[in-house]
């Protein structure tokens, strides 16, 4: 089955600062998601991206299919920006099953 | 507009016994998954049920099963409860067809002692 790799793993970053958190994966998609899972464990959409760019205000993402791996971008950290952040892809077309990358383990510190 | 629902939040068992957990999808969704996901790790696929079938398994044992209703709500019973069923157990819906966003449910935490 496909491969999900997310990098870095753990990240820890003073507020205000920018990072970038990147996902790889091993095959062709037609569905790619970030989500942020809260410390609750619910797991927030931040971008529907199989391809191309997106903003939404201080997070943005991009996917470069070809290339396969998207890259989502956080500006101007907040503490509230805490959390894992998880890459999921869905493959092929009809197969709706999505598989999530390990995860990116962000701490913003005050 | 209410999103993904499930219940209960958190559930205690004992190993051996069985458990049942409920999935009501967001509204104009009918494709409901379920996923578990152990500690520190990415959440794994179980199955996915469209019009009351299940049409597609992940690499699960014949103790996850489930169900789908009319409605498009869905149930995930774990037979013969294991300590390693330990996780977070999460539900996503969707509008079916390829290339469709996913939502979650806030996940039912189950521990089994």
């Amino acid at each position: 089955g496909i491969q999900v790799e997310q990098s870095p793993p753990d990240l820890i970053l003073q507020e205000g600062a920018n990072s970038t958190l990147r996902c790889n994966f091993s095959d062709s998609v037609n569905n790619l998601q970030w989500f942020h899972q809260n410390p609750w464990g619910q797991l927030i959409n931040l971008f529907y991206i199989p391809s191309g760019t997106k903003q939404n205000g201080r997070l943005s993402a991009t996917t470069v299919a070809t290339e396969r791996y998207s890259l989502l971008y956080i500006s101007s950290s907040q503490t509230t920006d805490s959390g894992v952040y998880f890459c999921a892809v869905g493959p092929n077309f009809g197969n709706e099953k999505l598989t999530f990358g390990t995860g990116t383990r962000l701490t913003i510190i005050p | 507009d209410a999103g993904v629902t499930q219940s209960p939040t958190h559930l205690i068992k004992t190993r051996g016994q069985q458990v049942t957990l409920r999935c009501s999808p967001k509204s104009g969704h009918d494709t409901v998954s379920w996923y578990q996901q152990a500690l520190g790790q990415g959440p794994q696929f179980i199955f996915q049920y469209y019009e009351e079938e299940e049409r597609q398994r992940g690499n699960f044992p014949d103790r996850f099963s489930g169900h789908q209703y009319p409605n498009y709500s869905s149930e995930l019973n774990v037979n013969a409860l294991l300590l390693g069923d330990s996780a977070l157990y999460l539900c996503a819906s969707r509008r079916t067809g390829a290339g469709t966003e996913a939502f979650f449910g806030q996940g039912t935490r189950l521990t089994v002692v």
